[in-house]
C-alpha cells in the first residue's frame, strides 16, 4: 500500500516562530488532508488539499501532487498549536480510506 | 463540529470478553469509519462502511467485526478482545454531499484497556 512519511518527527518552538511541516508519499493519491490532535486527544481536520495551496489564517498547505509531497505552514506560532499534526493520503479504490503518516509532534513554548 | 458522539469513551475489559463500541451521527454522511491509534503507527483503518449494511474492511481488521444497520450508527465489536487490541479507537464520517467523501471528521475517540 501506499507509504505516507512525515519529518520531522519532533519540534520545538519559541511562540511567534515559523514553521514547516512535510508528508512525503509514495504513489499518486486521490485525497490529502492535514489533521491536528490537541493534547486532549481530539483530532480535528485543518485542510482537504489534495493539490494546490489553501490558506486558514496563521496556517496554509502545499500540495504538489506530480512530486508526491506537502507542506503544512505554522506561521507566528502560538503555545495553542502544541499537538501532533497528521498528514493522510487516500491512494486508491474510492471511499476516502485514509493512510495517516506517524506524526510531527509540535510543542509551542512561551 | 460535525454531531459524531462514541460510547463509552473509556472501557477497560478482560480477555476473551465480547465488547462493542458504539458510533453514532447526527450529520446523514454515507461514509464512516473505524480507526485505532497505537504509540508510532499513528491511525490506522479497522474497518469503514460506505452506506447502510455495506462495509468493508481496512488495514487491520483481524479481530473486529463492524455492523451498520441505519445511517446513523456504526458498531466496532471485539468478538473475543485480546491485550494486542488495547488502543484508543476513533470514529469518522466523510460524504456530507452526494457523491463527494472529501473531508473527514473525527469522533472525541474511546479508550480501550483490556487486560
Amino acid at each position: 500500500g501506499i507509504q505516507v512519511e512525515q519529518s520531522p518527527p519532533d519540534l520545538i518552538l519559541q511562540e511567534g516562530a515559523n514553521s514547516t511541516l512535510r508528508c512525503n508519499f509514495s504513489d499518486s493519491v486521490n485525497n490529502l488532508q492535514w489533521f491536528h490532535q490537541n493534547p486532549w486527544g481530539q483530532l480535528i481536520n485543518l485542510f482537504y488539499i489534495p493539490s494546490g495551496t489553501k490558506q486558514n489564517g496563521r496556517l496554509s498547505a502545499t500540495t504538489v501532487a506530480t512530486e508526491r509531497y506537502s507542506l503544512l505552514y505554522i506561521s507566528s506560532s502560538q503555545t495553542t498549536d502544541s499537538g501532533v499534526y497528521f498528514c493522510a493520503v487516500e491512494g486508491g479504490g474510492g471511499g476516502n480510506k485514509l493512510t495517516f503518516g506517524t506524526g510531527t509532534q509540535l510543542k509551542v513554548e512561551l | 463540529d460535525a454531531g459524531i458522539t462514541q460510547s463509552p469513551r473509556h472501557k477497560v475489559t478482560e480477555t476473551g470478553t465480547p465488547v462493542t463500541l458504539r458510533c453514532h451521527q447526527t450529520e446523514n454522511h454515507r461514509y464512516m469509519y473505524w480507526y485505532r491509534q497505537d504509540p508510532g503507527h499513528g491511525l490506522r483503518l479497522i474497518h469503514y462502511s460506505y452506506g447502510v449494511k455495506d462495509t468493508d474492511k481496512g488495514e487491520v481488521s483481524d479481530g473486529y467485526s463492524v455492523s451498520r444497520s441505519k445511517t446513523e450508527d456504526f458498531l466496532l465489536t471485539l468478538e473475543s478482545a485480546t491485550s494486542s487490541q488495547t488502543s484508543v479507537y476513533f470514529c469518522a464520517i466523510s460524504g456530507g454531499l452526494a457523491g463527494v467523501t472529501d473531508t473527514q471528521y473525527f469522533g472525541p475517540g474511546t479508550r480501550l484497556t483490556v487486560l
